[in-house]
């Protein structure tokens, strides 16, 4: 099974920052990779898939990059609605998630 | 528009089996290309992916789980039926329903319903 690892686990910033997570995987997964920012209570929301690819409707503020094991999740301009927990994905083999990282207001 | 709705029980016994179903609408399991997960969350902590049934039919579960899981779908209804057997208490978690498109589980999880949490406890 591949294993990923975010980092950090969670994290202080403020508005109009930049925040970039960061996910590893413990083998090789291409870019067969996704992020999903998920509020208290509510279901996950895809970000990003195939590593760098914007869902339609997610703000540009968001970005994905990275390829093969590892793999970041860059925030510009933090607005109030981003603080949020963000997880990684895995599907280049059965799937799993990273631990989450927690983004928390300064 | 595309939702998920998830409804079972909140609270099952250990050793019970599980039965969650998923209603959705605004697309069809029958069409190419078209999949349904079950992705369980427990309190606190990460997400788990539990199985994928797609639009052929094809079952895919993770090989830890797979004795315990059973994915069937009924498209007339627009429904998908996860069950787990021998449920215990590290099984409490929120269950969701997603939607994925794409062969097998080689995509990621665009639609996702809003989850019922299920509590194992005697």
């Amino acid at each position: 099974a591949v294993q990923l690892t975010q980092s950090p686990s969670s994290l202080s910033a403020s508005v109009g920052d930049r925040v970039t997570i960061t996910c590893r995987a413990s083998q090789d997964i291409a870019r067969a990779l996704a992020w999903y920012q998920q509020k208290p209570g509510k279901p996950p929301k895809l970000l990003i898939y195939d590593a760098s690819s914007l869902e339609s409707g997610v703000p540009s503020r968001f970005s994905g990059s990275g390829s093969v094991t590892f793999f970041t999740l860059t925030i510009n301009n933090l607005q109030p609605d981003d603080f949020a927990t963000y997880s990684c994905h895995q599907y280049n083999t059965f799937p799993s998630f990273g631990g989450g990282t927690k983004v928390e207001i300064k | 528009q595309v939702t998920l709705r998830e409804s079972g029980p909140a609270l099952v016994k250990p050793t019970q089996t599980l039965t969650l179903t998923c209603t959705f609408s605004g697309f069809s399991l029958t069409t190419t290309e078209m999949c349904v997960s079950w992705v369980r969350q427990p309190p606190g902590k990460a997400l788990e992916w539990l199985a994928l049934i797609d639009w052929d039919d094809d079952k895919y579960y993770p090989p830890s789980l797979t004795t315990r899981l059973t994915i069937s779908r009924d498209t007339s209804n627009n429904q998908v039926v996860l069950t787990m057997t021998n449920m215990e208490p590290v099984d409490t978690a929120t269950y969701y329903c997603v939607r994925s498109r794409g062969y097998s589980y080689l995509h990621a999880f665009d639609f996702w319903g809003q989850g019922t949490a299920v509590t194992v406890s005697a």
